[in-house]
């Protein structure tokens, strides 16, 4: 079964400090991985997508992810989180070829203490 | 660019009413919508697919007589909750398939519509 895990409910750091946020996927065919930010009471935004070729990728607002297909993971991190990277954060699995049919997972929600 | 509207960004009903809620591409054309439903602290799951011109596809387990989608131009997907109940009372998203001619389409979210059913 397709499916995304995000084992991290919730999570909370100090400000400076870096942020990695899990993401497991169980997926068939090619996946195609994305990560989302979400503000409260707000659509999503992308803030990176892996399709293929270098495993690192980097995104909007300083944060990367590391796609590793012998674990299938693409793990989200940040160096140094900013008080206003507080949000909720999806990770999300499509097919290879489009958009089509996104599987997201649970989110976690992160805090950013001063 | 690639900007998608919803309206209304919330609204209250009372229950056996129906409310409709637009989603549009403001700057590209979107011949694929999509609905989803996100509940309290929950994530995202997708309700239904709408192509333009088309009947909607519908996820398993949501009811299309329910919730009625109309794809009816290049810019606009409609939602209708017919005889809402509080039950139906959720956050709803829309996101709109576009890209670039040759280059991967890309779902672009719109900023959700929070319904209340009293």
């Amino acid at each position: 079964a397709q499916s995304v895990t995000q084992p991290d409910i919730h999570i909370t750091v100090s400000e400076g400090a870096s942020l990695e946020l899990r993401c497991n996927y169980s997926y068939g065919a090619t996946p195609y991985l994305f990560w989302y930010v979400q503000s409260p009471g707000q659509g999503l935004q992308l803030l990176l997508k892996y399709f293929s070729g270098d495993t690192l990728v980097q995104g909007i607002k300083g944060f990367e992810a590391e796609f590793k297909r012998s674990q299938s993971s693409f793990n989200l991190r940040k160096p140094s989180v900013h008080w206003s990277d507080a949000a909720e954060y999806f990770c999300a699995v499509g097919p290879a070829g489009g958009y089509n049919k996104l599987i997201f997972g649970a989110g976690t929600r992160l805090a950013v203490h001063p | 660019g690639a900007v998608v509207s919803q309206h209304p960004s919330w609204v209250i009903c009372k229950s056996g009413t129906s409310v409709k809620i637009e989603c549009r591409s403001l700057d590209f054309q979107a011949t694929t919508m999509f609905w989803y439903r996100q509940f309290p602290k929950q994530s995202l799951m997708l309700m239904a697919t709408s192509n333009e011109g088309s009947k909607a596809t519908y996820e398993q387990g949501v009811e299309k007589d329910k919730f009625l989608i109309n794809h009816a131009s290049l810019t606009l997907s409609t939602l209708t909750v017919t005889s809402a109940h509080p039950e139906d009372s959720s956050f709803y998203i829309c996101s709109a398939l576009g890209g670039a001619p040759g280059s991967y389409n890309e779902q672009f979210f719109g900023p959700g519509t929070r319904l209340t059913v009293l």
